[in-house]
């Protein structure tokens, strides 16, 4: 059961445009989110979070927005940068220990 | 403020040997999880540990499979009698307080294992 889905497996997007990746989530109990990047051969680096109580957080080039009632978040990025070039992990955590993970999405930025 | 240490960085093993994975936490950290990723997936939780106390091992194989983090030193996953199953990326997280859902865990590089 896939609780936490990113749907788009890659992303391809022109340098300093937006970037838009999304994520959905099934449960309803899921209470802080976050988004971590991923270079090759590396850990996962936190990104950015948000708290279910908000429905926005800022952190620079890097907005996260979400949207309870329909189980969705969205990650953007603006401008997009060629070392924006990673795969993005959706994550989300209900209040206990166990942080579920999406399949990750490729986003390319092109030149 | 060194991050997260994890050795070895590339395993390979045969099948029905042992696979151990070492971690060492950020400085001041004292939780410690484990996650696996599959090639072409995400990250799976796997074990969540404090030291000398297993908090959460739901996401661990109940066969073969264990973890530990001792008083003094690394924590450690240990995989017995590997199967080519096994193989993919292991990573290791640390957080300074397991205050899950506030708590940014910090990743280590990962251990890469190859089951032959």
């Amino acid at each position: 059961d896939q609780q936490v889905k990113q749907n788009s497996p890659s992303l391809s997007v022109q340098e300093g445009r937006i970037s838009i990746l999304n994520c959905d989530y099934t449960n309803s109990m899921f209470d802080y989110f976050l988004w971590y990047k991923k270079y090759p051969a590396e850990g996962p680096t936190f990104l950015i979070s948000i708290s279910s109580i908000k429905d926005k957080n800022e952190d620079g080039r890097f907005t996260v927005f979400l949207n309870k009632s329909a189980k969705h978040l969205s990650l953007h990025i603006v401008p997009s940068q060629p070392g924006d070039s990673a795969v993005y992990f959706c994550a989300a955590s209900a209040g206990g220990f166990k942080t579920i993970f999406g399949a990750g999405t490729r986003l390319f930025v092109k030149a | 403020n060194a991050g997260v240490m994890q050795n070895p960085r590339h395993l390979v093993r045969r099948r029905g040997q042992e696979a151990r994975l070492r971690c060492s936490p950020m400085k001041g950290h004292s939780h410690v999880y484990w996650y696996r990723q599959l090639p072409e997936e995400g990250l799976k939780f796997m074990v969540y540990l404090q030291k000398e106390n297993i908090i959460d091992e739901s996401g661990m194989p109940k066969e073969r499979f264990s973890a530990e983090f001792p008083k003094e030193g690394p924590s450690i996953l240990r995989i017995q009698q590997v199967v080519r199953g096994d193989s993919a990326a292991y990573f290791c997280a640390s957080s300074p307080t397991g205050a899950s859902g506030t708590d940014t865990q910090y990743f280590g590089p990962g251990t890469r294992l190859t089951v032959l």
